[in-house]
């Protein structure tokens, strides 16, 4: 089985230019969560989706994160203009329910670098 | 404000020791545990979980224990293994909230 798919890997831009990660999460799972990790830091959820609806996006920076899961299966984080502090790695997962006891599977992540 | 916390940010051990791995929480309302694994360059991987109703979870080498008055848990890894050198994330859920917290990780290297 397939696990959580992410590209690009890694993504090197200058600052005020936008940038698009893809992710593609495992067949079956209804929940889809994007993490950003800053360097020596833990994952910090940034949206959560059940199927195609964002039920959690309170830590999105808004103004100039996006985020879309047309048909609730694959998802896109957008980010226009980046800014030097976006420089993180950006983490997809997914899992088939949103309780605990529902593991989340991650992705390989995204690594951005703004310069 | 940083709800679940990991205070060491390393730790090295000889293979074949014990390794422990110690988290604090300070949100009571926390009712589910997980351990999370992440090698270089990859994403993070499960490992462990607990339950708040539970104060042991064992699986193989990894063992888990809660102390739900002391707001910690801490995960053992007898016996460590080189393998083993990753870093290790906690993290923390709660039924209603359903956003798991992760704490900023401990990096484990086990020496042969």
């Amino acid at each position: 089985e397939a696990g959580v798919v992410q590209s690009p890997r890694y993504k090197i831009i200058e600052k005020k230019q936008p940038v698009a990660f893809w992710c593609n999460p495992i067949s079956g799972h209804n929940t889809l969560y994007w993490y950003l990790q800053n360097l020596g830091q833990g994952p910090e959820l940034l949206i959560r989706y059940e199927n195609e609806e964002a039920v959690d996006d309170s830590q999105l920076p808004k103004d100039r994160f996006s985020a879309e899961r047309l048909k609730g299966v694959d998802s896109t984080l957008k980010i226009q203009p980046a800014e030097l502090g976006d420089s993180a790695v950006y983490l997809c997962a997914s899992s088939l329910g949103s309780s605990g006891a529902n593991v989340l599977t991650f992705g390989a992540g995204s690594r951005l670098t703004v310069l | 404000d940083q709800q679940v916390k990991q205070n060491s940010p390393s730790l090295s051990v000889q293979e074949g020791r014990i390794s422990i791995l110690n988290c604090d929480y300070t949100n009571s309302m926390f009712d589910y545990f997980l351990w999370y694994k992440k090698y270089p360059a990859e994403g993070p991987t499960f490992l462990i979980s607990i339950s708040s109703i539970k104060d042991k979870n064992e699986d193989g080498r990894f063992t888990v224990f809660l102390n739900k008055s002391a707001k910690h848990l801490s995960l053992h890894i007898v016996p460590s293994q080189p393998g083993d050198s990753a870093v290790y994330f906690c993290a923390a859920i709660w039924g209603s909230n359903y956003k798991l917290t992760f704490g900023k990780g401990t990096l484990l290297t086990v020496n042969p």
